[in-house]
């Protein structure tokens, strides 16, 4: 069974900062796959960014990059030049590769503060 | 195109009443899902489906709550008999049917039972 474990139940970072959310997860696969949704106060879920465990690459999107670790089972969010914007609520999330069933972790409340 | 769309987005009901949860998801879109989410927590899984086909409903709580996707596309989750502990955001996803492919969240229906 996959766990997905978010340690920080809740953040504030200065707009313009940089900030890092921590992921980490448990699962006996080889090939699956890691994302990272945004959960803003309109409670609408939005995906951040994706990670195939095949990659060694860390993805990124803009502002947003992860530092995957496989070894560590660790899969952080980077959130660089924050904006008043990603205030939301975060969730870090896992599905094995042949699966279907994704596992959320508890989320990460974030305060953008100006 | 089109989201994730579900209906209605706010059910107020009595105890003891029965509420059909409607979702229609992404055109094309093979694995529809359903979640319960509680406030400041991540999505819990429900039930999920590939086609009409319902491959896993081990999160569906008890016997009162059911879900159907009869022609493979538009699903509704079923609680009856409601009770107060059923109050909670239900959300549904859906994703292609390709490995590693990301969920598409909609909107949700927020139930309150009285």
């Amino acid at each position: 069974a996959q766990t997905v474990t978010q340690s920080q139940p809740e953040m504030s970072v200065q707009e313009a900062e940089t900030v890092t959310l921590s992921c980490t997860y448990d699962t006996s696969e080889n090939n699956y796959y890691l994302f990272w949704y945004k959960q803003p106060p309109s409670r609408q879920m939005i995906l951040v960014i994706r990670q195939e465990a095949y990659k060694q690459q860390n993805a990124t999107e803009n502002r947003f990059s992860v530092n995957f670790q496989k070894a560590a089972k660790s899969f952080s969010l980077k959130i660089s030049d924050s904006q008043l914007g990603d205030t939301a609520m975060y969730f870090c999330a896992s599905i094995p590769g042949y699966g279907q069933n994704f596992v959320f972790g508890p989320g990460t409340r974030l305060s953008v503060l100006p | 195109g089109a989201g994730v769309s579900q209906s209605p987005r706010y059910k107020v009901t009595k105890r003891g009443q029965d509420v059909a949860l409607r979702c229609d998801p992404i055109s094309g879109h093979v694995s529809l899902y359903w979640y319960r989410q509680a406030l400041g927590q991540g999505p819990e899984f429900l039930t999920y489906f590939n086609y009409e086909a319902q491959q896993d409903k081990s999160g569906l709580p008890n016997d009162r709550f059911s879900a159907e996707r009869p022609e493979g596309s538009i699903s509704t989750l079923t609680i009856q008999r409601t009770e107060q502990r059923d109050s909670a955001m239900y959300r549904c996803a859906s994703r292609l049917g390709r490995q590693g492919a990301e969920q598409y969240f909609g909107p949700g229906t927020r139930l309150t039972v009285t």
